[in-house]
């Protein structure tokens, strides 16, 4: 069962302030990485992917990944209210009969506070 | 541009109802299509995927089934609900394996 832990919640930070979130996952052959938005009884929105080890960066979202130390994260930097939403990780699944699914963190619930 | 929907949007029905839940993807064609269930505070749980007509993957055992009659529905259904189908219902698809997937808007579905 491949598993994907994001950092307990919830996470609270002040207006203007850089929020970061973290995930782990345990498929070492992963090669796609997602982070998803989702507020408070809506769907998950797709904010920021990563195939490559390094930083990308998509205005005040900057997503990380580190492939030998199975770890990604997401910065989103000068966080505002409107922020305030459950952020979910997600790994694509290879190999096997598993190959091609996405697994999800448990999320982690972000609020912003002015 | 692609764009996915279904519905309905809410949906309460009594214990040992039938139930169908339907999903349609606009704007590309051969996609690969996802349902997934979200009980109240916790994580996305997939059900059923699907990579062309007729093909459907279970991946958990329950009393849903799910069909793709066409290259861009997909349908949820069930025979007779349980207490424990309660839960927010979640249609997905992508284009390519290693792409994003993109979410409907979702079905909040409540069981009386």
């Amino acid at each position: 069962q491949k598993e994907v832990e994001q950092n307990s919640g919830p996470l609270s930070v002040p207006e203007g302030a850089i929020a970061s979130l973290n995930c782990t996952y345990s498929d070492r052959g992963s090669q796609s990485f997602f982070w998803y938005r989702q507020y408070s009884g809506k769907s998950p929105e797709l904010i920021m992917f990563i195939y490559s080890n390094g930083d990308k960066e998509d205005g005040r979202f900057t997503a990380q990944l580190n492939k030998a130390s199975q770890y990604v994260s997401l910065l989103i930097r000068d966080s505002q209210p409107s922020d305030s939403a459950t952020y979910l990780c997600a790994v694509n699944e290879v190999g096997g009969t598993s190959y091609g699914k996405l697994t999800f963190g448990q999320g982690t619930i972000l609020t912003v506070h002015p | 541009s692609q764009t996915i929907h279904q519905w309905p949007a809410t949906l309460v029905q009594p214990v040992g109802s039938p139930l169908s839940l339907e999903c349609t993807v606009e704007g590309t064609s051969n996609p690969n299509l996802y349902w997934y269930r979200q009980a109240a505070g916790r994580g996305l749980q997939l059900l059923f995927y699907s990579v062309g007509i007729g093909q459907i993957s279970s991946e958990v055992p329950q009393n849903l089934s799910a069909s793709r009659p066409q290259d861009r529905q997909f349908i949820l259904s069930s025979k007779k609900l349980l207490l424990s189908d309660s839960g927010f219902y979640l249609c997905a698809w992508r284009k390519q394996v290693n792409q994003p997937q993109h979410f409907g808007d979702g079905t909040r579905l409540s069981i009386l």
